[in-house]
């Protein structure tokens, strides 16, 4: 089975530049999760799909970041303009709907670093 | 904000059970405890979750409080492998039977030959 596979894996941008992140998730999953991971911090949790609704955004910061998934199945997350604070690893995660869903699987994982 | 608190680092020697401790006093009723690790540079990866009673899987055990105010990981033979950071999490639920992830800061456990 493949896994949650994310692209890209490290991106180096300027201040107040754009960046895009994409996921795509394991092949029948309804539930997509974005988290931010910041060096020496737990994933703190961006925003939650499932299917194409957005289930969860309490800590997406709605001014600079945005994300979709339009057809129910991969997801783009993006950024703009980026912030210093906005260098972490962004983690996309998948699983399963209702009581089979007690397990998400993680991408590997995009390293921003925003000079 | 996190819910639990975890000791930042713990060692452990290689054969040996890793215990690794986690508080979480303000734990509601309908709330589970999770159980993810991280391996250097990858993403997360789940161990094991409960609610009330102790639970076994072929990766850990997981011991819960009868007050539930607190929970340990325990990896019976640690091995090299298992070097990693540990998250304790606390899983809330949302609205239309979806759930939520809270993840605390972590233990780094370093195994040692």
């Amino acid at each position: 089975e493949a896994g949650v596979a994310q692209s890209p894996r490290y991106k180096i941008i300027e201040k107040r530049q754009s960046v895009a992140f994409w996921c795509n998730p394991i092949s029948g999953h309804a539930t997509l999760y974005w988290y931010q991971q910041i060096l020496g911090q737990g994933p703190k949790l961006l925003i939650q799909f499932q299917n194409n609704g957005v289930v969860d955004d309490s800590q997406l910061p709605k001014d600079r970041f945005s994300a979709e998934r339009l057809k129910g199945v991969d997801s783009t997350l993006k950024i703009q303009p980026a912030k210093l604070e906005d260098s972490a690893v962004y983690l996309c995660a998948s699983s399963s709907f209702g009581l089979a869903g007690n397990e998400q699987f993680f991408g590997p994982g995009t390293r921003l670093t925003v000079l | 904000d996190a819910k639990t608190t975890q000791p930042p680092s713990m060692d452990c020697a290689e054969g040996r059970a890793a215990n690794l401790p986690c508080n979480h006093s303000t734990i509601s009723g309908n709330e589970y405890v999770y159980w993810y690790r991280q391996i250097h540079s990858q993403g997360p990866q789940y161990i094991i979750h409960g609610l009330k009673n102790n639970e076994t899987n072929e990766m850990a055990s997981l011991i819960i409080t009868e007050d539930r105010k607190s929970s340990t990981l325990i990896l019976p033979h640690a091995t090299l492998r298992d070097t990693a950071v540990y998250y304790c999490i606390v899983r809330v639920p949302l609205a239309g039977n979806n759930r939520k992830l809270i993840w605390g800061l972590g233990t780094s456990l370093a195994v040692n030959p």
